[in-house]
């Protein structure tokens, strides 16, 4: 069974604003990574936080880690239209040494 | 760098055909080898791990025999899909990572759209 579940599944938003994506996950990790996927096309890795981390920031991209909670959020801030896409956490178990996809998160962004 | 490439990025087959997907990695040597299947609006999910030089790994309800990977050099994996039928059509993405490095660092490819008639 997968690992991630994502919430929203799917979100729409205004240009400029912000937006937050969740995910949970079942069983201890190593580290969580979210991806970004355009429309029938491959995947581009965002960022990784180590599950001793309690969060991470690349560009406009803030990324936390609860592992008491097990879940993660993506935060995009400042939205483009470019940013739309679907999102997916992913975890990685060491003992599995495999991601585990989440279920995504398709994002809109509008003019 | 760490650039992973697929082809054919599409196909369609007719039902009961083969088809061969290639994955490679242009710019650094794949120690292992990961095939995903994604569903329109779906996940991704994993359906087998290959290493250089021995026999895939296949996670629980693919069939191997169907679904057959060959990883014969450190920058080359196949997948073909035998006898193909309507339910195969879907979105295999292929990716790659260096494991005396670490497997949680994997570089996708740009998938390849299969659709059979």
């Amino acid at each position: 069974s997968q690992q991630g579940e994502e919430d929203p599944q799917a979100l729409s938003i205004q240009e400029g604003e912000n937006a937050t994506m969740n995910c949970s996950y079942k069983t201890s990790i190593n580290n969580l990574q979210w991806y970004r996927q355009n429309s029938g096309r491959g995947l581009v890795h965002l960022i990784l936080i180590r599950s001793n981390e309690r969060e991470k920031h690349s560009g406009r991209l803030r990324v936390t880690l609860d592992t008491s909670k097990k879940s993660s959020s993506l935060l995009i801030t400042a939205s483009r239209a470019a940013d739309t896409a679907s999102y997916f956490c992913a975890v990685y178990t060491g003992t599995a040494s495999k991601l585990t996809f989440g279920t995504g998160t398709r994002l809109q962004v509008m003019l | 760098g760490a650039v992973v490439s697929q082809h054919p990025s599409r196909v369609i087959c007719k039902s009961g055909t083969s088809v061969k997907i290639e994955c490679r990695s242009l710019d650094f040597q794949a120690t292992t080898m990961f095939w995903y299947r994604q569903f329109p609006k779906q996940s991704l999910m994993l359906m087998a791990t290959s290493n250089e030089g021995s026999k895939a790994t296949y996670e629980q309800g693919v069939e191997k025999d169907k679904f057959l990977i060959n990883h014969a050099s450190l920058t080359l994996s196949t997948l073909t899909v035998t006898s193909a039928h309507p339910e195969d059509s879907s979105f295999y993405i292929c990716s790659a990572s260096v494991a005396f490095v670490s497997t949680d660092t994997q570089y996708f490819g740009p998938g390849t759209r299969l659709t059979v008639l």
